[in-house]
């Protein structure tokens, strides 16, 4: 079974610093993904980053990256330079890359708020 | 692009009332998901698919059921709508590889009065 954690209900930062969004995960899995996706207030879903078990890099695309610590199980994800609209719901995820079924959790998300 | 289209974005129905969710994806994708996300705790997987006429229960599959007799089509089932399964239902979509983001529906807002 897959379970991801995410601790911080909500949380303010200032605009144009930088912010991390606490994701831990657990899994029986040796190969499998993390994802992250944004939600703003419109619903939509939006995919922002993917790590895999395997890459010895963490990922970056734009202003996110995530912070990948394999040993702790932990996949944050770090917005620098925060802007009003990264003012949505976060969402961490796992798949487990060996199962067929690809299944994906997700963790309770985190609201994010930017303040002018 | 891919598209994944729910069938309603807010639905009102009645307790007791059978009710039908649907979902079509236009990418051809093995895998389909049906979620429900509540405040407070996230997206929860109610019924996976990774083919025709075949499916998982996921976390929460009490009170629901799931048809996948076409490739592009999801159905989710409310035998008999209550009021605690007022919620927001999502639908995703992804290829069989892994390391593929899933792609979501709108959504659809289900009051059960």
């Amino acid at each position: 079974a897959q379970k991801i954690t995410q601790t911080q209900p909500g949380m303010f930062v200032q605009e144009k610093e930088a912010v991390t969004l606490d994701c831990t995960y657990d899994t029986s899995d040796q190969s499998y993904g993390l994802f992250w996706y944004k939600q703003p207030s419109s619903g939509e879903m939006i995919f922002l980053i993917y790590q895999g078990s395997y890459d010895e890099q963490n990922a970056t695309e734009g202003r996110y990256s995530l912070n990948f610590q394999k040993a702790r199980k932990s996949a944050n994800l770090v917005i620098s330079a925060s802007q009003l609209g990264d003012s949505a719901m976060y969402f961490c995820a796992m798949r487990g890359l060996n199962n067929a079924g690809n299944m994906l959790t997700f963790g309770g998300g985190t609201r994010l708020m930017v303040k002018p | 692009d891919v598209k994944v289209t729910q069938s309603s974005r807010y639905l009102v129905k009645r307790t007791g009332e059978k009710v039908f969710l649907e979902c079509v994806q236009d990418m051809d994708h093995e895998n389909m998901f049906w979620y429900r996300q509540d405040p407070g705790l996230g997206l929860r997987l109610i019924y996976f698919s990774y083919d025709v006429k075949m499916k998982e229960k996921g976390d929460i599959p009490e009170g629901y059921s799931v048809s996948r007799e076409k490739k592009e089509r999801f159905s989710l089932i409310l035998e008999s709508a209550s009021t605690n399964q007022t919620s927001m239902y999502l639908c995703a979509t992804s290829p069989p590889i892994s390391n593929t983001e899933a792609f979501f529906g709108q959504g659809t807002r289900l009051t059960v009065v």
